[in-house]
């Protein structure tokens, strides 16, 4: 069974914060991990991919890390905006399975 | 637009009937994802077909199948149904089969069993 975390549960945050979430994985058979933004009564929508130890990826002001030594994934918004308020999922794969984490509810406010 | 087309958007049925979910990937992924997002649960994995083969299995119910058709469209069939199998059922593409491209997803299906 694999355990995907995610931390904190929901955070709210003032517009021009910068702010962090962490996703946990199981650091054995690890093939990839993803980052979503999902926003109420949409669909998730893909942030990154991340692959190998030590990437470093970035999209505007959100940036993300992965650790697959130790299992785990940074996700950093820079200058929060009321914008960026959504539910933000990590899911990790393996060979044959994937699981979504619970996710981080961000609400940023002006 | 993700490109990804899932039908019908809702669904009302009732208790002990089956149901069909479609979903179209988007042109050139050959892998399909099934998820249940049920009342206050999060994204739940049930099945992932790649290229006309199941691939991969998760939290799946006995009560449910699907299967990839050879224009690569998917359909997940869930029969018996209770009440509990209310959910938000979104279908995602992508390239690889195994997480090295990005998946997108479908506007998803409501199902309501009553």
């Amino acid at each position: 069974i694999l355990n995907v975390e995610q931390s904190p549960q929901s955070l709210h945050v003032q517009e021009g914060d910068s702010t962090n979430f962490t996703c946990s994985f199981p650091s054995s058979n690890f093939y990839a991990l993803h980052w979503y933004r999902w926003e109420t009564a949409k669909s998730p929508e893909a942030l990154f991919v991340m692959t190998l130890n030590g990437d470093e990826k970035k999209k505007g002001r959100i940036s993300a890390t992965l650790n697959t030594k130790e299992g785990y994934s940074y996700l950093y918004i820079k200058g929060s905006q009321p914008e960026d308020s959504a539910t933000y999922l990590c899911a990790f794969y393996n060979n044959n399975d994937m699981r979504f984490g619970a996710g981080t509810r961000l609400t940023v406010k002006p | 637009d993700s490109g990804v087309t899932q039908t019908p958007k809702h669904l009302i049925t009732a208790t002990g009937q089956r149901v069909t979910l479609r979903c179209s990937p988007r042109s050139g992924d050959l892998s399909v994802y099934w998820y249940q997002q049920s009342l206050d649960q999060g994204l739940q994995f049930l099945i992932q077909y790649y290229n006309g083969e199941e691939r991969a299995k998760g939290n799946i119910l006995e009560r449910f199948s699907a299967q990839q058709f050879p224009d690569l469209h998917s359909e997940l069939n869930l029969s018996s149904l209770e009440l509990g199998d209310s959910a938000l059922y979104f279908c995602a593409s992508s390239f690889s089969p195994v997480g090295y491209t990005e998946a997108f997803f479908g506007q998803g299906t409501r199902l309501t069993v009553v």
